[in-house]
C-alpha cells in the first residue's frame, strides 16, 4: 500500500531553514496527484503549507510563500520542504501527504498522510 | 486572506446527534470548495471522514455525513458514540492549488 515517511532534524535553530523529506513508497510520484506538506503547532490546528506536482508546479499558502520552497526528486520518489529564517513559531508536528491535484471533485482532499515528524525551533 | 471558520468546541452526549459546521469569514461554502472533514485523535495523523461535501471515506461508518447547511458546510453525527470524542477539521479548496482548513472542533462525548 502506499506510505509516506517523514524525515529530518528534531531541533533547528532561530534563523536557520528547516528542511524535511518524505520518502513515497507503494506508488510511483510521477503517476499523478500533488504531494504535500501540512504542520500542526503542539496544541493548534492544522495548517496547509503547500503542494507540489510531479512536474515541479508549486502551490504555496499565501502566508508562508516567502518563506516555503517544495521540491521534488522522482528518482527517489521524495520530495521535500524548505521553511527558511525560521522562529519558535514555526515549532510543530510537519506532515507530508498525497494531495487531490485537478478537479477534486469526488476525490479526498489528503488521502495518505505520513505518521507526522515533530520539529522544535529553539537555540 | 479567507479565514475557515469551526466552533471551537461542541459537546453532545452519548447516543444524540451533533452538527459541527465550516464558514467563510466572507462569502458562503458551496461544495465547489470541496468541503473534507477529517477526524483526529491525540498523536495521530488525521483521518479523512467525509470528502466533496457529503461521500464518506472508505470505512467510516454511516452515523457520520456531511451536507451544506445554509452558507456553510456541515458534519453530522448521529447517534455520538464515546469514540468519537476527538478533534474535528474542515479544509475548503480556494482554487489554484490552495487549500485551507479550519480551526478545529473539539468534540466532548459527555
Amino acid at each position: 500500500q502506499v506510505q509516506l515517511q517523514e524525515s529530518g532534524p528534531g531541533l533547528v535553530k532561530p534563523s536557520e531553514t528547516l528542511s524535511l523529506t518524505c520518502a513515497v513508497s507503494g506508488y510511483s510520484i510521477s503517476s499523478g496527484h500533488n504531494w504535500g506538506w501540512i504542520r500542526q503547532p503542539p496544541g493548534k490546528g492544522l495548517e496547509w503549507i503547500g503542494s507540489i506536482y510531479y512536474s515541479g508546479s508549486t502551490y504555496y499558502n499565501p502566508s508562508l510563500k516567502s518563506r516555503v520552497t517544495i521540491s521534488v526528486d522522482t528518482s527517489k520518489n521524495q520530495f521535500s520542504l524548505k521553511l527558511s529564517s525560521v522562529t519558535a513559531a514555526d515549532t510543530a508536528v510537519y506532515y507530508c501527504a498525497r494531495v487531490c491535484g485537478g478537479d477534486c471533485y469526488l476525490k479526498e482532499a489528503f488521502d495518505i498522510w505520513g505518521q507526522g515528524t515533530m520539529v522544535t525551533v529553539s537555540s | 486572506q479567507t479565514v475557515v471558520t469551526q466552533e471551537p468546541s461542541f459537546s453532545v452526549s452519548p447516543g444524540g446527534t451533533v452538527t459541527l459546521t465550516c464558514g467563510l469569514s466572507s462569502g458562503s461554502v458551496s461544495s465547489s470548495y470541496y468541503p473534507n472533514w477529517f477526524q483526529q485523535t491525540p498523536g495521530q495523523a488525521p483521518r479523512t471522514l467525509i470528502y466533496s461535501t457529503n461521500t464518506r471515506s472508505s470505512g467510516v461508518p454511516d452515523r457520520f455525513s456531511g451536507s451544506i447547511l445554509g452558507n456553510k458546510a456541515a458534519l453530522t453525527i448521529t447517534g455520538a458514540q464515546a469514540d468519537d470524542e476527538s478533534d474535528y477539521y474542515c479544509v475548503l479548496y480556494m482554487g489554484s492549488g490552495i487549500w485551507v482548513f479550519g480551526g478545529g472542533t473539539k468534540l466532548t462525548v459527555l
